[in-house]
């Protein structure tokens, strides 16, 4: 079974740009959670999808966004980019929300420079 | 959730069983704990969960206080590949996927 797939692995933005990262989750999962992972913030939730409906956020500016589609892939968006939104973008799936499992599996990550 | 504490690093054995604390002296009821550990450039990965009795897998075992206030997570026989970041995590199951981590202890398994 295929794993949590991410594209790009590895990208450079300048400041003002926007970008766009996808997420293709386990196969049969629904749930789509985001993270992010700086050296000074470590590890922060972005938010979370299930069946095309953001059920969760995080405490982050109204840049970040995300959408999921029918098919459960993901894609998160940074729009006019900083210097610190260079970070890990970490997507993670779950075959559903609000289960006591809390197991994620996770991809490894887009990497993003914003110069 | 709760707030967690753990040592900021730890060395161990290869060979040896590494025994990772954390405190969550503030758990409420519903809420389980849940181990993830992070290897270097990956993704976190999920190791082991639970609520109030002590968990085992292929993977680790997990000790709980009868009180919840901490927890131990137990690595049998380290290896090298188990040097990693390992994150003790407090959650109510109504959470979703909504995970929030802190710093973690960074492991670092000697040969």
């Amino acid at each position: 079974k295929a794993g949590v797939t991410q594209t790009p692995r590895y990208l450079i933005k300048t400041r003002g740009q926007q970008v766009t990262l996808s997420c293709s989750p386990i196969s049969g999962h629904r749930s789509v959670s985001w993270y992010q992972q700086t050296p000074g913030q470590g590890l922060q939730f972005l938010f979370e999808y299930f069946s095309e409906t953001q059920r969760n956020k995080g405490n982050f500016p109204g840049r970040f966004s995300g959408r999921q589609f029918s098919n459960s892939r993901s894609e998160m968006n940074v729009s006019t980019l900083e210097l610190g939104d260079s970070a890990l973008y970490l997507c993670a799936s779950s075959p559903r929300t609000s289960t006591n499992t809390g197991e994620l599996f996770f991809g490894e990550g887009s990497r993003l420079t914003v110069l | 959730d709760a707030k967690t504490t753990q040592p900021t690093s730890m060395d161990c054995a290869e060979g040896r069983a590494a025994n990772l604390p954390c405190n969550h002296s503030t758990i409420s009821g519903n809420e389980y704990v849940y181990w993830y550990r992070q290897i270097h450039s990956q993704g976190p990965q999920y190791i082991i969960h639970g609520l109030k009795n002590n968990e085992t897998n292929e993977m680790a075992s997990l000790i709980i206080t009868e009180d919840r206030k901490s927890s131990t997570l137990i690595l049998p026989h380290a290896t090298l590949r188990d040097t990693a970041v390992y994150y003790c995590i407090v959650r109510v199951s109504a959470a979703g996927n909504k995970l929030t981590f802190g710093g973690g202890t960074r492991v670092l398994v000697k040969p």
